[in-house]
């Protein structure tokens, strides 16, 4: 089974502080994602990397950064921690091989920012 | 603007009878639409991956439709159990890795 792993499943943080999430694949997946979810909007992307190194914005993008130095590994940062990036925050993997694949989640990690 | 509207918001019914939710979206069609199924405080978990070509997908209590010319989709449960109450999701195709999750149908089953 794909496993995904998130390093903290809930934070608390004070605004202006940086914040780092970390997900951990263990399916040799070239593809991860970081989603915010947020009661009656859904899950939205707000980066994504195809390789190590390699990263692309999603669709909300502003005040974060993500790190792939490793292949199983993407991190997600939050440079300055804000009270409007409160929210669930989801990682996700799938293989190259198509649009067609399963993307598998962490657990979630739940942010409080105070 | 949303390209994916989800239908009801919630829904509450009684163990063992059945219900349908509904998904219409706006995106044009590339990849497959996906349902998910999400436990409160888990991450979403795939219940059916359908090609735009599937009219009907099963998984075991669960049977996904797909509409692809009106762009409509629809989950139905039958026999529903405590342990469906969940939310659903549905993912519709779109042509590039930005995948448009809909708001989800909060499903809540009562003994």
């Amino acid at each position: 089974d794909v496993k995904v792993t998130q390093s903290s499943r809930y934070l608390v943080k004070r605004t202006g502080e940086k914040v780092f999430l970390e997900c951990v694949q263990d399916m040799d997946h070239e593809n991860m994602f970081w989603y915010r979810q947020d009661p009656g909007l859904g899950l939205r992307l707000i980066y994504f990397s195809y390789d190590v190194k390699m990263k692309e914005k999603g669709d909300i993008p502003e005040g974060y950064s993500v790190s792939r130095e490793k292949k199983e590994r993407f991190s997600l940062i939050l440079e300055s921690a804000s009270t409007n990036q409160t929210s669930m925050y989801l990682c996700a993997s799938h293989s190259a091989s198509g649009f067609q694949e399963t993307q598998y989640f962490g657990p979630g990690t739940r942010l409080l920012v105070l | 603007k949303n390209q994916v509207e989800q239908s009801p918001q919630s829904l509450i019914i009684l163990e063992g009878k059945n219900c349908t939710l509904q998904c219409n979206y706006t995106v044009s069609p590339f990849s497959n639409l996906r349902w998910y199924k999400q436990d409160t405080g888990r991450g979403p978990v795939s219940l059916t991956i359908m090609t735009f070509s599937e009219n009907t997908k099963s998984n075991g209590r669960y049977t996904a439709t797909l509409d692809a010319d009106t762009k409509q989709s629809s989950l139905h449960i039958t026999a529903s159990q405590l342990s469906d109450s969940a939310s659903y999701i549905c993912v519709p195709p779109r042509n590039d890795y930005k995948l448009s999750f809909g708001a989800g149908t909060t499903v809540t089953v009562r003994a």
